[in-house]
């Protein structure tokens, strides 16, 4: 079993609507939460992150962790054809557990249509 | 900051040939990583440093892979000999363990290989 599972999709979406897309994990110790986008042809780029449980807003996107069930989330709000890309979640540890390694899941693609 | 810098954006090359990818992490980072990433196996973790000092290179395929980094501002991921199968393209990253964000981890735009 991989630490971290994320369904690879793809998923097709109408513009304006609303995106859930989720990772689980195994691993209790991860305290840091990352959501990366990836474009076509680009280097995935940092998007949000979380410490711990609970929720985090920027603008349309929204970062969520429960981590009592062990699973994250990635909510867009609204979207846009601009949002079409893929989505990787990743996390680590804290403290002295934290070798600066994150755990990547496989990546969701999501495409936005007009 | 200019980011991440990696050389070159593209290469075309044959099978036997000798790779050399090279990558200029984020002033003041910590951390290097290369990654390779293709559709079938996604983004894999090859090989990563620490204040210059490789950590883990579990992730290396086979002993035609080497890394290294002589000092914090260049590395360089090397492919000798080269085989078709080592087509994908390749990142590297870099972080830095004092900000918060637990080491979050910042990209280049990647070398695309094609190995013919």
């Amino acid at each position: 079993q991989k630490e971290v599972e994320q369904d690879p999709g793809p998923l097709s979406v109408p513009e304006g609507a609303i995106v859930s897309l989720n990772c689980t994990y195994s691993n209790s110790a991860f305290q840091y939460f990352m959501w990366y986008r990836q474009y076509s042809r680009k280097g995935p780029e940092l998007l949000m992150y979380t410490y711990s449980s609970g929720n985090k807003e920027d603008g349309r996107f929204t970062a969520q962790v429960d981590k009592s069930s062990k699973y994250i989330s990635l909510f867009i709000r609204d979207s846009q054809p601009s949002d079409s890309a893929t989505y990787l979640c990743a996390m680590s540890p804290d403290g002295s557990s934290n070798t600066g390694k994150l755990i990547f899941g496989q990546g969701t693609t999501l495409q936005v249509k007009p | 900051d200019a980011g991440v810098i990696q050389s070159p954006r593209h290469e075309v090359t044959e099978m036997g040939q000798e790779v050399t990818l090279r990558c200029k992490p984020i002033s003041g980072h910590d951390y290097l990583f290369w990654y390779r990433q293709t559709m079938m196996r996604g983004l894999e973790l090859l090989i990563y440093f620490n204040n210059n000092v490789p950590i883990d290179d579990s992730g290396m395929p086979e002993d035609r892979f080497s890394a290294k980094m002589p000092n914090a501002s260049f590395s360089t991921l090397k492919i000798q000999p080269s085989e078709p199968r080592d087509s994908a393209v390749y990142f590297c990253a870099s972080s830095f363990a004092g900000t918060s964000g637990g080491y979050t981890q910042y990209f280049g735009p990647g070398t695309r290989l094609t190995v013919l």
